[in-house]
């Protein structure tokens, strides 16, 4: 089975701080992806990687940054955080299917609630 | 915004099928259709997906109207733990972000 995991379930930062979320995923997956949920907005991606050191902006990358220094780890740094970062962050990874390289199956870490005071 | 209309939530009697539709009218020939579920303080998870063709596995079916403009998924028989939000999404070209919308909350009732 496709195992992602994420540093933390629940975490707690003080407003200016920098704040590290870690992914990791353990079936050599190309793609990674980090979304924030808030209630009434649904899912929003915020970056995406599809390989190591590449990076693309989601939707709302402000505020934010990434890295991907190794394949099977995706990082998101709140490089100052703020109190509207408050949100629940899920990591997700997927990889092209054979013969259907623009099919893809996300698949999704536990999420880190991150409470910024 | 969300590229797919999907009821904002739905009632279901437990053993009772599920059909959660969901509008996508603005997907192209080689975009596949795809389908997640939220439970409560847990990731997504996969469930299905398709092109053209009707699907099924071992958790749902998913028809494809003719046009493609439009699925539904179906769940045979809702159990309590299928009460979660489902998501409809397409778009998983490289260059096209992926926009899962809200969903629509499922609740089984017992």
């Amino acid at each position: 089975d496709v195992k992602v995991t994420q540093s933390s379930r629940y975490l707690v930062k003080r407003t200016g701080e920098k704040v590290f979320l870690e992914c990791v995923q353990d079936m050599d997956h190309e793609n990674m992806f980090w979304y924030r949920q808030d209630p009434g907005l649904g899912l929003r991606l915020i970056y995406f990687s599809y390989d190591v050191k590449m990076k693309e902006k989601g939707d709302i990358p402000e505020g934010y940054s990434v890295s991907r220094e190794k394949k099977e780890r995706f990082s998101l740094i709140l490089e100052s955080a703020s109190t509207n970062q408050t949100s629940m962050y899920l990591c997700a990874s997927s990889f092209p299917a054979s013969g259907h390289p623009y099919q893809e199956t996300q698949y999704f870490g536990p999420g880190t609630r991150l409470l910024v005071l | 915004d969300a590229k797919t209309t999907q009821p904002t939530s739905m009632d279901c009697a437990e053993g009772r099928a599920a059909n959660l539709p969901c509008n996508h009218s603005t997907i192209s020939g080689n975009e596949y259709v795809y389908w997640y579920r939220q439970i409560h303080s847990q990731g997504p998870q996969y469930i299905i997906h398709g092109l053209k063709n009707n699907e099924t596995n071992e958790m749902a079916s998913l028809i494809i109207t003719e046009d493609r403009k439009s699925s539904t998924l179906i769940l045979p028989h809702a159990t309590l733990r299928d009460t979660a939000v489902y998501y409809c999404l397409f778009g998983v070209n490289r260059d096209d972000k992926i926009i899962f919308g809200k969903g629509t909350r499922l609740h089984i009732l017992p």
